[in-house]
């Protein structure tokens, strides 16, 4: 099956700064990467998400960005807030069945005021 | 409004004490899904499915049971729970799940912390 490794597990950023967060997955079949915000006590909830048939793509401050051939995606937040501060999850929808969804291990994101 | 709600949002039992825990939507969707989240390890589905009646595995399905007899209505069952399977578990659900589908942002419930003891 697919696999998904994320990185950093976790991240300090002063407010303002931009904040970066990598996934690599193996399938290369894989065709749609969500990314997921859980705040504290919550399930998670997407931000943003991307298909394999586009390299970049962008929501306010919030951008993602695919790389097809090395199979990787990483997610970029610019001008951070403290109600950024989350754990974030990217993931992969595996291409045996199309309905199957890999997590990564989660980024906990710390926004210093 | 639009939710998925799961019941009950903590439970303590013991080992080998059948448990189901319910997952509902009102949103209409085709697509329902269980993931369990333990620290280190991200969420990793158990179960999902595309419709009443249609259930696959995911990537951790031993010891979990599901049923889709309703399109809301997706309980999740622990015939004999044991120790590992203490974790925090989410249902979630989407409009569809086909690939290549348009609609495929999952909603979350709000997760049911498990513990076996």
């Amino acid at each position: 099956g697919e696999n998904v490794e994320q990185h950093p597990s976790t991240l300090s950023v002063q407010e303002g700064d931009s904040a970066v967060i990598k996934c690599t997955y193996s399938d290369s079949a894989s065709n749609y990467f969500p990314w997921y915000k859980q705040e504290l006590g919550k399930g998670p909830q997407l931000i943003i998400d991307i298909r394999s048939n586009v390299g970049e793509k962008k929501d306010q401050r919030i951008a993602v960005t695919l790389n097809k051939t090395a199979k990787h995606f990483s997610l970029h937040i610019t001008e951070t807030q403290p109600e950024d501060s989350a754990v974030y999850f990217c993931a992969a929808r595996g291409s045996n069945t199309g309905n199957q969804f890999y997590f990564g291990t989660g980024t906990s994101l710390t926004v210093i005021p | 409004e639009a939710q998925v709600t799961q019941n009950p949002r903590y439970l303590i039992t013991v080992t080998g004490k059948k448990l189901t825990v319910t997952c509902s939507q009102n949103m209409n969707h085709e697509y329902m899904s269980w993931y369990r989240q333990d620290p280190g390890l991200g969420l990793r589905q158990i179960y999902y499915s595309m419709n009443v009646e249609v259930t696959d595995k995911g990537d951790v399905p031993e010891g979990y049971k599901v049923s889709r007899k309703e399109k809301r209505n997706f309980p999740l069952i622990l015939e004999s729970p044991s120790p590992n399977q203490t974790s925090l578990y989410f249902c979630a659900s989407s409009p569809s799940g086909l690939a290549g589908g348009y609609y495929n942002e999952q909603f979350f419930g709000p997760g049911t912390r498990l513990t076996v003891l």
